[in-house]
């Protein structure tokens, strides 16, 4: 069974773009969630979809955002880049609800602001 | 909402030395727990995970992790480390009540051969 996989693993941005980030989970698990990691910060949790529906978020600014759509593919779309947004952006994907189920991990999106 | 501490930021040992990586938690409710590992170069992957039931629980690659639940604590054990299980180790917690997933800070092990 292939695992999470994110595309693209690699990207350069500019202050101020954006970005769009995507997260395919491993056939038949409904949830996905993103996370944040930073030498600094550590890893922080983002937000969580299940079923296409946010089920819960982290303390990050409204400029990150997210989706979940009907095959349970997911993205991430963070607006108006800083240059703090620069991290490893992963996914994870669970059969369902991230409290209930464990989680397996992609690679990751590694982002560098400039 | 809960936090998670993981004391040992960096810790070095030999090979066949044994290990305790300590990871304590914040919080009153009910919890599940898990560690994961992410080897260089490599993503995360989980080592194991107590969910209920036996409080000592049994991972990959030998390791295990016992659920104190009076000290807030689930400490990741080996009896005798290899070259191998040079990686970073991450202490997670989440509540099924708030679906919040926190991790530890993580730590460094680095086994000298």
């Amino acid at each position: 069974k292939a695992g999470v996989t994110q595309t693209p693993r690699y990207l350069i941005k500019t202050r101020g773009q954006q970005v769009t980030l995507s997260c395919s989970p491993i056939s038949g698990h409904r949830s996905v969630s993103w996370y944040q990691q930073t030498p600094g910060q550590g890893l922080q949790f983002l937000f969580e979809y299940f079923s296409e529906t946010q089920r819960n978020k982290g303390n990050f600014p409204g400029r990150f955002s997210g989706r979940q759509f009907s095959n349970s593919r997911s993205e991430m779309n963070v607006s108006t880049l800083e240059l703090g947004d620069s991290a490893l952006y992963l996914c994870a994907s669970s059969l369902g609800p991230t409290g209930s189920y464990e989680q397996y991990f992609g690679p990751g999106t590694r982002l560098t602001v400039t | 909402a809960q936090s998670v501490s993981q004391h040992n930021h960096h810790v070095i040992l030999s090979e066949a030395a044994s290990l305790e990586l300590g990871c304590n938690y914040s919080y009153g409710g009910t919890v599940n727990l898990f560690w994961y590992v992410q080897y260089p170069g490599q993503h995360l992957q989980l080592l194991l995970k107590y969910f209920s039931g036996d409080p000592l629980v049994k991972g990959i690659k030998g390791f295990e992790a016992e659920f104190i639940k009076s000290k807030f604590s689930f400490n990741l054990r080996k009896p005798s480390v290899q070259w191998s299980d040079t990686a970073e180790y991450f202490c997670a917690v989440i509540s099924p009540n708030n679906n919040d997933m926190r991790f530890g800070a993580g730590t460094r092990l680095t086994v000298k051969p």
